[in-house]
């Protein structure tokens, strides 16, 4: 059974860092990329980026490049998701998903979510 | 990448069928059949009914449905259950590597 189990909830200040891992199981993580979502309080799903975390290629949305690092751990089996320079605007909670590489295209494993709250 | 444009709110009477519109551009929704949907729950993570446009994951209700005309993808939801009451989005490829969402669509079970 594939599975994304996720880090829990972080409380940063303005200015501040955070990362977020994501450990897969129960499938070969190389043969899928992991994409990473991010949802403000009452907001709309929000695409950010996603690593191949066989090559570690990585591609970012044009609104989040500069702001958000996506990387992988050796094994390939924990992926990381790194926002710098946080801003109120940060808040929300950040879900990683999984999607093979290639076809199907669909994100068919969702994490169970984690809540950052930017707050001074 | 602007999102993709979805109605804010649908609705529909139990046993009814709702349908629930995702437009893009000739860019992502018109240029590829990499849409899919996914179905929200309050404080749940998002969950995949539609793939590739027309495609169902197993255990995925056939009451669920998706198709797609020009830069207009749409999810029909048929014999409309009480579960059903959640947050839609449509996600599409829009190439170089960079996918969108659409702005979500709460389906409201009268």
């Amino acid at each position: 059974q594939a599975q994304l189990v996720q880090s829990g909830a972080e409380v940063k200040e303005p200015g501040a860092s955070v990362m977020v891992s994501c450990k897969a199981s129960g499938y070969t993580s190389n043969n899928y990329a992991i994409h990473w979502v991010r949802q403000a309080p009452g907001q709309r799903l929000e695409w950010m980026g996603w690593i191949n975390p066989g090559k570690g290629d990585t591609q970012s949305s044009q609104r989040f490049q500069g702001k958000v690092t996506i990387t992988k751990d050796t094994s390939a089996t924990t992926v990381y998701m790194a926002v710098s320079s946080l801003t109120s605007e940060d808040t929300g909670v950040y879900f990683c998903a999984k999607k093979t590489i290639g076809h199907p295209h669909g994100l068919d494993v969702w994490g169970q979510g984690t809540t950052v709250t930017v707050s001074s | 990448q602007s999102a993709l444009t979805q109605p804010p709110s649908a609705s529909g009477s139990p046993g009814q069928s709702v349908t629930i519109s995702c437009t893009g551009t000739s860019s992502d929704v018109g240029a590829y059949n990499f849409v899919s949907w996914y179905q929200q729950h309050p404080g749940k993570a998002p969950k995949l009914m539609i793939y590739e446009v027309t495609k169902r994951p197993s255990g995925v209700p056939n009451r669920f449905s998706g198709s797609k005309s020009g830069n207009t993808a749409s999810l029909i939801v048929s014999d409309l259950q009480a579960e059903d009451e959640a947050d839609y989005y449509c996600w599409s490829f829009a190439g170089g590597e960079n996918w969108v969402f659409g702005g979500g669509t709460n389906l409201i079970v009268l």
